[in-house]
């Protein structure tokens, strides 16, 4: 059974309009992350939530926002899309603090702005 | 400087080879760090922790080597099924403990 799961798997929006992108935990993580991959390149993290302590990445653009309203669920909002938005989003979950703990990964969100 | 610094490859070898990949890190705080498989379109997955003492698990040995700051995965006997990127992902102890980074990812092409 899925234990990260993001919704929905495909969204396409109108470049300008606003989308929200969801995804729901089973482990009771601590920590969520939310992740933009484009093409052939490196999941780059914009940013992610201890517990509900809020961690923004400095380079993460402003168009960008996140809701953690409980443990299980982290939202991932884009306020204006642009053509440069289109990417694969990704959320993770993993237990707080030290030692090798790994992240849990959804399927993902592919994201189509047009 | 890039954080987490792979060879993006492609490495293409034939089935049966061994091939190995290494990552270098930045962050001397970095504490725990991991390989992840990533298959076209889909999301990353977990291959292996990488511990003190590098470990092993079946074709795949992982050695860590914090002097020099690199990571190192090393597959024997590839199969085709092992064509993917690998994302060799690092995480601070200090300064960001929950973040994980990752690098570029490396591909692997497995051929007949």
């Amino acid at each position: 059974d899925a234990m990260v799961i993001q919704n929905p798997r495909y969204q396409v929006t109108q470049f300008g309009k606003p989308v929200t992108l969801s995804c729901s935990q089973t482990l009771n993580h601590n920590v969520m992350y939310w992740y933009q991959q484009k093409s052939s390149q490196a999941p780059k993290l914009l940013f992610h939530y201890y517990d509900k302590d809020f961690n923004n990445e400095a380079d993460t653009p402003d168009n960008f926002q996140s809701r953690r309203p409980n443990t299980s669920f982290c939202f991932l909002d884009i306020r204006s899309p642009g053509l440069g938005d289109a990417a694969m989003y990704l959320c993770a979950t993993s237990r707080e603090g030290a030692g090798n703990t790994e992240a849990f990964f959804g399927q993902g969100t592919r994201l189509t702005v047009v | 400087r890039k954080e987490v610094e792979q060879d993006p490859g492609p490495f293409n070898v034939p089935e049966g080879a061994t091939v190995a990949f290494n990552c270098t890190y930045s962050n001397s705080a970095s504490q725990s760090f991991f390989w992840y498989r990533q298959d076209c379109r889909k999301e990353p997955k977990l291959l292996m922790s990488v511990y003190s003492s590098g470990n092993e698990d079946g074709r795949f040995t992982a050695q860590l080597n914090r002097a020099s700051q690199y990571i190192s995965l090393l597959i024997r006997d590839s199969k085709l099924s092992d064509s993917a990127t690998y994302l060799c992902v690092v995480r601070p102890l200090t300064g960001g403990g929950n973040k994980l980074t990752f690098g570029t990812g490396t591909q692997l092409k497995v051929e007949l």
